[in-house]
């Protein structure tokens, strides 16, 4: 079974632009979630979708938005970017029989 | 206060000894708990998780819950240069979402 891929792997966007992450789950899996992963604050959860609905979602500002399409595949939107949104973006996903989740290779981006 | 904590290290023990790693978590109503593993510049990979208070063995890694102390433990057994990477902890409360610790960096010695 193929694993959760994601889309594009590595990103350089400049300050005030928007960006466009994708992430297709493992076959079958239903849930996505996504993440922020930097040196200072380590893995922060952004927001889940399960069924194209967004059933959890932390504390991170507006700019950050996202979406769950019918196939399960899963979009995440940063807008008008900031530096401090330089990271490695993660999504994971699992099913809707267990909390274990499997996550992508990420994306890394870098806002300059 | 967070609500995983993890002692960042790093950790480093000689092949073939046992590492243990260890982590706290502040909600008492987290349910299920899971250790990642991450090698450098690479995703987390899930290597263990555990919901019932005692210990679960899997291979060389056993993980061990104590949900009284609010205590969650990996260990691992006859360590692998392999096995050097950063373990992170994490926990997961109600809904969906994991709350992960900032991990443990591991160096197995050969």
């Amino acid at each position: 079974k193929a694993g959760v891929t994601q889309t594009p792997r590595y990103l350089i966007k400049t300050r005030g632009q928007q960006v466009t992450l994708s992430c297709s789950p493992i076959s079958g899996h239903r849930s996505v979630s996504w993440y922020q992963q930097t040196p200072g604050q380590g893995l922060q959860f952004l927001f889940e979708y399960f069924s194209e609905t967004q059933r959890n979602k932390g504390n991170f500002p507006g700019r950050f938005s996202g979406r769950q399409f019918s196939n399960s595949r899963s979009e995440m939107n940063v807008s008008t970017l900031e530096l401090g949104d330089s990271a490695l973006y993660l999504c994971a996903s699992g099913t809707s029989f267990s909390y274990e989740q499997y996550f992508g290779p990420g994306t890394r981006l870098t806002v300059t | 206060q967070k609500e995983v904590e993890q002692n960042s290290g790093p950790l480093s023990v000689p092949e073939g000894a046992i590492a243990s790693l260890n982590c706290t978590y502040s909600d008492r109503g987290s349910q299920s708990f899971f250790w990642y593993r991450q090698y450098s510049g690479k995703s987390p990979e899930l290597i263990m998780f555990i919901y019932s208070n005692g210990d679960k063995e899997d291979g060389r890694f056993t993980a061990q819950l104590n949900k009284a102390s609010q205590y969650v433990s990996l260990l691992i057994r006859d360590s692998q240069p392999s096995d050097s990477a950063t373990y992170l902890c994490a926990s997961q409360t109600g809904a969906n979402n994991l709350f992960f610790g900032t991990g443990t960096r591991l160096t197995v010695i050969p």
